[in-house]
């Protein structure tokens, strides 16, 4: 069965540290993968997605940046993190090219920056 | 561009039926979604319709598309208290043929009381 996960679960950093959330999924190939962020009093934005190995598809301008180095690894990354960077982070994946698309979501790492 | 809107709370007694309501306004979007989100964790796919669906049931969960409208509806009959959390309003925007990403609405928290 295909599994998920994210981690860390939650995170603490100060502003201007780098940031690394990691997302790998077990039990498909070469699946879509999303990465969601939730701030708090917004909804769920989209900030990057990937249909493939090195290729990602950014849907905001923000100090963020996300690397897809292996098929079932996702990776979001900052250089120096600010203060709106705060949130819970939510990656997902999902398969096929078709307008269906359930996504499964992972459990999520909550960003605090200080 | 596409937009998804949904009231942000919602309350009601356990047992009784709860109705989220969400417009969207994207026409050709193909497929709409409810998911949800118990606290801490991931989404959750719920339910799905095809536009071309007016009404979906699964069990205590009945989906009620009007496509002239652009309206989407969740109702769960029987509401307990696990059904406490958050609710998402999600459409795949047509374009074209790729790989489906998600608009998500911003979400209505949903708290049931005994």
């Amino acid at each position: 069965s295909q599994t998920i996960h994210q981690w860390p679960a939650t995170l603490v950093q100060p502003v201007g540290s780098p940031l690394s959330l990691e997302c790998t999924v077990e039990g498909t190939s070469n699946p879509n993968l999303y990465w969601y962020r939730q701030a708090a009093g917004r909804g769920l934005q989209l900030l990057f997605y990937s249909v493939g190995i090195g290729q990602i598809s950014s849907e905001v301008p923000q100090n963020l940046s996300a690397s897809r180095p292996q098929d079932r690894q996702f990776i979001l990354s900052s250089k120096k993190l600010l203060l709106s960077d705060s949130g819970f982070y939510l990656c997902a994946w999902s398969v096929g090219r078709l307008m269906w698309n359930e996504q499964f979501f992972g459990p999520g790492t909550r960003l605090t920056v200080l | 561009g596409e937009d998804v809107e949904q009231s942000l709370f919602l309350s009601v007694r356990e047992g009784d039926s709860s109705v989220i309501n969400c417009t969207y306004t994207d026409s050709s979007s193909t497929y709409l979604y409810w998911y949800k989100q118990e606290p801490g964790a991931g989404l959750q796919l719920l339910t799905y319709i095809f536009s071309n669906m007016d009404m979906k049931q699964d069990q205590r969960l009945t989906v009620l598309l009007n496509k002239k409208d652009k309206h989407l509806s969740l109702r769960i009959a029987d509401t307990q208290t696990g059904d406490s959390a958050i609710y998402f309003c999600a459409e795949t925007p047509n374009y074209g043929g790729s790989q489906g990403n998600l608009i998500f609405g911003k979400g209505t928290k949903l708290s049931v009381k005994p």
